[in-house]
């Protein structure tokens, strides 16, 4: 039973555009969430993390939108750049049993010049 | 800045054979997990530790087994490997649980189990 869902394997975009990656998650006790951002051979990096306090949070290029009651939570790039493609993670924790961080299955972006 | 770092890169392994992947962190972190990615299936938590001389499970734990005998390392041991073991295994560590600061992580294992 996945709690995290990222239902689009792969999204592919034009430079310059907008990209908005999507993440669900089942469970109701989830009250934080983080981006993760993988390059091939590499390990995952932190992007951006979002309170469930908050329904946005911005970081230059990087924007997190949740909506709780949707049980959903996105990730804006603008504008999008080659470099940016990679695979990004989805992840959320609870307060209770905080010290485990669920990843969703990931979405392969590719920013196209 | 080592940040963490994962021994070895690269590992074929017999089944049935044993081994253990290191990890080790320069950052004075209490927080280290074990994850596991495979194609489709994302990050999953194997073990992980909220402090020097604590271990805990995770998602998928059979199989495995870990210590943290030092604040530093964690590792991870595989005591008969499985082609199910097929993987490739990241390290990470935090100051704090997730809620707190972010993950830092490793490089990646690739271990092939034949």
């Amino acid at each position: 039973d996945q709690q995290v869902k990222q239902n689009s394997p792969s999204l592919s975009v034009q430079e310059g555009r907008i990209s908005i990656l999507n993440c669900d998650y089942t469970n109701s006790m989830f009250d934080y969430f983080l981006w993760y951002k993988k390059y091939p051979a590499e390990g995952p990096t932190f992007l951006i993390s979002i309170s469930s306090i908050k329904d946005k949070n911005e970081d230059g290029r990087f924007t997190v939108f949740l909506n709780k009651s949707a049980k959903h939570l996105s990730l804006h790039i603008v504008p999008s750049q080659p470099g940016d493609s990679a695979v990004y993670f989805c992840a959320a924790s609870a307060k209770s049993g905080s010290e485990k961080l669920v990843f969703g299955k990931g979405t392969k972006l590719t920013v196209n010049p | 800045n080592a940040g963490v770092t994962q021994t070895p890169k690269f590992r074929v392994l017999k089944t049935g054979q044993s081994m253990t992947l290191l990890c080790a962190q320069d950052m004075n972190h209490e927080y280290m997990y074990w994850y596991r990615q495979d194609p489709g299936m994302g990050l999953r938590l194997i073990h992980y530790s909220v402090g020097e001389g604590t271990t805990a499970k995770g998602e998928v734990p059979d199989g495995y087994n870990v210590s943290r005998l030092k604040k530093q390392n964690f590792l991870l041991g595989l005591e008969s490997a499985a082609p199910s073991q097929t993987s490739v295994y990241f390290c990470a560590s935090s100051y704090s649980g997730p809620q707190g600061t972010e993950a830092f992580f490793g490089q990646g294992t690739r271990l092939t189990v034949v």
